[in-house]
């Protein structure tokens, strides 16, 4: 069945430096694929979402470009914020039936 | 004027009670989805819904009923809890369809003693 495995947290990084956490799939399908991102005491909230492989997504200062000959959706960011400390989910669709999330990775940043 | 609510935000419950945690919407959505969220597990499929009157199964159904009696509301039935369905419940809806981006309520903790 379709599966999405991605970095295992926490990651902890310094204001200033880089990020990149790290997401690959297995499907039979042509899916959509989505970051989501989920601040403390909240649910999880779209980031961004790319729907056609070679395409490239971008939010805040986020990107991901879905690459289906290696399958993977990795996201990235330059250089992060403490208010990036959140979980972030790589997900992929099913054709309308549901998403079907990573595990989540915890980004910690300090200032 | 958040889309997505759920009602209790806490719960605590006692092994063999029944549990019920419901979910508004105001997103006009035809699908609505319940998911749990476990460290190690992140968001798993519980229960979904088509629309008013439709429920299926997801990937972890035992255990749990769902409700769908109106475009706004999805309910999470637990008969008899368990300690074991311990865990933070998001509900969700969404238009359907590829691409299709879900909007998420805040989640309910629930203890099951």
């Amino acid at each position: 069945g379709d599966s999405v495995t991605q970095t295992e947290g926490p990651v902890t990084l310094s204001e200033g430096t880089s990020l990149t956490v790290n997401c690959s799939y297995e499907t039979k399908q042509y899916p959509t694929l989505f970051w989501y991102v989920q601040y403390p005491g909240e649910g999880p909230q779209l980031l961004f979402k790319v729907p056609k492989a070679n395409e490239k997504g971008s939010n805040r200062g986020f990107e991901a470009t879905y690459n289906k000959e290696a399958t993977s959706f990795h996201l990235q960011k330059a250089s992060v914020q403490e208010s990036d400390s959140a979980v972030y989910y790589c997900a992929l669709d099913q054709g309308g039936r549901a998403l079907i999330f990573g595990t989540g990775t915890t980004v910690s940043v300090s200032p | 004027e958040a889309a997505v609510t759920q009602s209790p935000r806490n719960k605590v419950a006692v092994t063999g009670g029944k549990v019920t945690l419901s979910c508004n919407q105001t997103n006009n959505h035809n699908n609505m989805y319940w998911y749990r969220q476990d460290t190690g597990h992140g968001l798993r499929l519980i229960h979904y819904s088509y629309g008013a009157g439709s429920t299926e199964k997801g990937d972890i159904p035992d255990g749990y009923k769902a409700s769908r009696p109106s475009q706004e509301n999805f309910s999470l039935i637990l008969e008899l809890a368990t300690p074991s369905q311990t865990s933070v419940y998001f509900c969700a809806s969404g238009t359907g369809g590829n691409q299709d981006t879900q909007y998420f309520g805040p989640g309910t903790r629930l203890l099951v003693l």
